[in-house]
This record gives C-alpha cells, sequence and structure tokens, in this order.
C-alpha cells in the first residue's frame, strides 16, 4: 500500500537536545513539506522540497533544518535553537505536475520537550 | 501573500441535518485552488474537495460540497446528512496554480472549525 509514515508516533526530548523526525513515502511524490500544529491553531509551513536536493525555506524555518537527499526521504531536525518545539509535526507529499496536486499527509508526530 | 479566514471556531450539528463551513480567502492571484481537509481526532489530515479558481462548476464530492462565490472570495464547506464520524477539525486552505493549469505547491491553511455532530 502507497503512503506517508512518520515516525515516531510520540517523542519526547531534554531542552538543548537535537532531536531527527523521520518522514517517508512510497507515492513517488515529486515535492515533500513540513507543517508545524499547535493547539487550536492551522498549520504552518516549516520547510518544503519540490526536488531531491533542494528544499525551501517556509514560514517559521528558525530552529528547524532539513535534507532532501532521496525522493522518499525528508527528514526533519529541530535543533536547540527553536525556543519552543513542544507541538505536533505533519509530513505531506504531492505531485508536482497536474492540475490538482492535493498533499497527502502522515500521520503526524507529537514532540514534547520536556 | 495568500489568507486563509475561518471565523467559526466550533459548529454543532444535530444528525442528517446540513452544516456550512465559512471560508474566506485573500490573494492578489488569478489562478490558486482551494482545498478543504479533515482531521478527526487522531490527527492525520484528509483531503476532501478542491476547487480550481477557473472551475465553472462547484466541486462536489459525495456529500461534501464547496460552495465558490469567487467576487466574494469564500469557498464554503457543504457537509449534507450529517453522520456521527463527521465530527472533526476541518481546514480550509489555498494554494497558488499556473494559470489555468497546475497547483504550485505549498498550501496556507486557515486556524480551522471544529465540527461537532450529536444525534
Amino acid at each position: 500500500d502507497g503512503g506517508i509514515t512518520q515516525s515516531p508516533k510520540y517523542l519526547f526530548r531534554k531542552e538543548g537536545q537535537n532531536v531527527t523526525l523521520s518522514c517517508e513515502q512510497n507515492l513517488n511524490h515529486d515535492a515533500m513539506y513540513w507543517y508545524r500544529q499547535d493547539p487550536g491553531q492551522g498549520l504552518r509551513l516549516i520547510y518544503y522540497s519540490q526536488i531531491v536536493n533542494d528544499f525551501q525555506k517556509g514560514d517559521i524555518a528558525e530552529g528547524y533544518s532539513v535534507s532532501r537527499e532521496k525522493k522518499e526521504s525528508f527528514p526533519l531536525t529541530v535543533t536547540s535553537a527553536q525556543k519552543n518545539p513542544t507541538a505536533f509535526y505533519l509530513c505531506a507529499s504531492s505531485f508536482s505536475s497536474g492540475r490538482m496536486n492535493e498533499q497527502f499527509f502522515g500521520p503526524g508526530t507529537r514532540l514534547t520537550v520536556l | 501573500a495568500q489568507k486563509i479566514t475561518q471565523t467559526q471556531p466550533g459548529m454543532f450539528v444535530q444528525e442528517k441535518e446540513a452544516v456550512t463551513l465559512d471560508c474566506t480567502y485573500d490573494t492578489s492571484d488569478q489562478s490558486y485552488g482551494l482545498f478543504w481537509y479533515k482531521q478527526p481526532s487522531s490527527g492525520e489530515m484528509i483531503f476532501l474537495i478542491y476547487q480550481g479558481s477557473y472551475d465553472e462548476q462547484n466541486a462536489t464530492e459525495g456529500r461534501y460540497s464547496l460552495n465558490f462565490q469567487k467576487a466574494r472570495k469564500s469557498a464554503n464547506l457543504v457537509i449534507s446528512a450529517s453522520q456521527l464520524g463527521d465530527s472533526a477539525m476541518y481546514f480550509c486552505a489555498m494554494t497558488k496554480a499556473k494559470h489555468r493549469g497546475s497547483t504550485l505547491g505549498r498550501l496556507y491553511f486557515g486556524r480551522g472549525t471544529q465540527l461537532t455532530v450529536w444525534p
């Protein structure tokens, strides 16, 4: 079955530690995205990538880093520079060409900083 | 920049009734796409329906329809015959589009509307 997987589902981190969230897709999508969701808020874009080895900052990129070495994978690192990292993180992917290009989302990772 | 506004933090509807969730948007682009997503309490985002700015007909997908009023810049979601399983958070989102062509990637989301369906 095709889809997007994110791991882990729940993640706990001590202050000052970097942590990497995994996102893998087998939908053959060109583009991948990372969003952050805080309680009562919509989704805000952190980073996105439309092609391998290239990515762009979104609206709230400070304190985060990404890589796109393979088409299927788009890991997100939350660094110690991110002041308020506790949130729900959603990864998505889509085709880049075509009429609609709806984004398909993974199940999310809930990060809690202790 | 694109902006999405959802003014209803919460909505309640009785089972089998219809409900309309409001969405207004702001953009200076002529070509854009509008999406609705559903987010159950489990957290995953489920795509419901899409409307292109140049589509002449309002989009429909089963019990979901989109009331698109371009001049008013509104894209309200109508859910007919509500079911208990429709209880969830609903997000309106938009993206830029090439002229009458494909959408260009990143989505701009509203804050969402929490829908509760009661028996």
